[in-house]
């Protein structure tokens, strides 16, 4: 079965600073690999998803992440952090093989920006 | 109007009461989903409904009931509300061609 870590609870960045969330996966064979964002009082919004091809994916709102297979990892980057993008970040894997019938979230990273 | 609408948004209900959280969508989306989130334990699978005539068990299905009644509407009932399903609910449609969910804005429940 499918599972996602996301090792950071909180994180506090700086306000044009760089982000990076991160989220390591495990499962045995090639997964779906998704980030959603929820903001205070709304439902999940995708930022980006990856299923194959180019290891580097472009999302919304600025975001990209990155699939290391050989790290079982799938980080998500921001080069310059805004205000707005405080929120919570979930990643989250799907089985290709059952054509993701049900995505297995991570707990979730709390982002805040400061000033 | 959303995709995915969820009634209600906020419901107070007490212990033993039953409760049904109604969902319905515009996607035409055949996939259905029912997942609870609690702080720090992210998401968590309780139903889900490839079409009408298939309904699933997640991972958190005891002491929650749900009812596929037609494409566009999912509900998920608690038969016997208790104070530990105290939490924020959602519901979710997909399209197995592009993979990622379209998420309801949620429904917070409290029970007292």
């Amino acid at each position: 079965a499918q599972s996602v870590t996301q090792p950071d609870i909180h994180i506090t960045v700086s306000e044009g600073a760089s982000l990076e969330l991160r989220c390591n996966y495990s499962y045995g064979a090639t997964p779906y690999l998704f980030w959603y964002v929820q903001s205070p009082g709304q439902g999940l919004q995708l930022l980006l998803k990856y299923f194959s091809g180019d290891t580097l994916v472009q999302g919304i709102k600025g975001f990209e992440a990155e699939f290391k297979r050989s790290q079982s990892s799938f980080n998500l980057r921001k080069p310059s952090v805004h205000w707005s993008d405080a929120a919570e970040y979930f990643c989250a894997v799907g089985a290709v093989n059952t054509g993701f019938q049900k995505l297995v979230f991570g707990t979730g990273t709390r982002l805040l920006v400061s000033p | 109007d959303a995709d995915v609408t969820q009634t209600p948004r906020n419901r107070i209900t007490k212990t033993g009461k039953r409760i049904m959280l109604e969902c319905s969508q515009t996607k035409g989306h055949d996939r259905m989903y029912w997942y609870r989130q609690d702080p720090g334990l992210g998401l968590r699978l309780i139903y889900y409904s490839f079409d009408v005539k298939d309904i699933n068990k997640g991972e958190i299905s005891d002491g929650y009931s749900v009812s596929r009644q037609a494409q566009a509407k999912f509900s998920l009932s608690l038969e016997s509300a208790i104070p530990n399903q105290t939490a924020l609910y959602f519901c979710a449609t997909s399209d197995p061609g592009q993979g990622g969910y379209t998420f309801g804005s949620g429904t917070r429940l409290t029970v007292v």
